[in-house]
């Protein structure tokens, strides 16, 4: 049973970097059958997509995000992070990591972690 | 399909059928998946591939997908699936969710 475990600072100042870790356990972030993704979901709203990475390193980011933000494996440890640059308030949010299956033309997320609120204020 | 429109809420009494639509653009063309989300819970995925159910999931959520439309459909709904439903679709690469419902069983 894969289990995901996100980790951040909870408050980032507005124009700093907002980094979150996802620890995994019970699956390897090296496993070519899945992807790795970034979900967030501000206060009292719906989930939107950040992006996802594969084991081989390539990524793909939401279009609305892409120019701050990076998505990076660390198989040493087996985990994987979010760097988001530049942040506002817009940026607070509940940050969930999810694993996905790699199948073809599907994509969907089968394992969530609990996810960990992040707030952007001075 | 690049936006995905759910209506707001939904309500239905218990034991009766639900239905949660998910519009989009071609939506027909592409896989639908739907998730459940409960009060300060992560989402659980509850449908996938249009209608295919992960294990553990009861066998009174299904779900269907043609033309512009994909559909969840609770049926003899439970207080229990009370909770915001949200659908996902892949548009490669990206991923887009919908603006999910909310789910009150009256």
């Amino acid at each position: 049973q894969v289990q995901l475990q996100e980790s951040a600072s909870g408050l980032v100042m507005p124009s700093q970097t907002l980094s979150v870790t996802c620890a995994v356990s019970g699956d390897s972030v090296t496993n070519g059958f899945y992807s790795w993704s970034w979900i967030r979901q501000p206060p009292g709203k719906g989930l939107e997509w950040i992006g996802y990475i594969y084991q081989s390193g390539d990524t793909y980011y939401n279009p609305s995000l892409k120019s701050r933000l990076t998505i990076s494996l660390d198989r040493s440890n087996n985990q994987f992070s979010l760097k988001l640059t530049s942040v506002t308030a817009a940026d607070t949010a509940v940050y969930y990591c999810a694993r996905g299956p790699v199948l073809g033309d599907l994509q969907y997320f089968d394992s969530w972690g609990q996810g960990t609120l992040v707030t952007v204020s001075s | 399909s690049s936006e995905l429109t759910q209506p707001p809420s939904v309500s239905v009494s218990p034991g009766q059928t639900a239905s949660i639509t998910c519009s989009g653009d071609k939506l027909g063309n592409q896989f639908a998946s739907w998730y459940q989300q409960k009060s300060g819970q992560p989402p659980v995925l509850v449908i996938y591939q249009d209608s295919k159910r992960p294990s553990g999931i009861p066998e009174r959520f299904s779900g269907s997908n043609s033309g512009n439309t994909a559909t969840l459909t609770i049926s003899g709904t439970q207080a229990m699936d009370e909770a915001d439903y949200y659908c996902q679709a892949w548009d490669s690469p990206i991923i887009v969710f919908g603006g999910g419902t909310k789910l009150t069983v009256l």
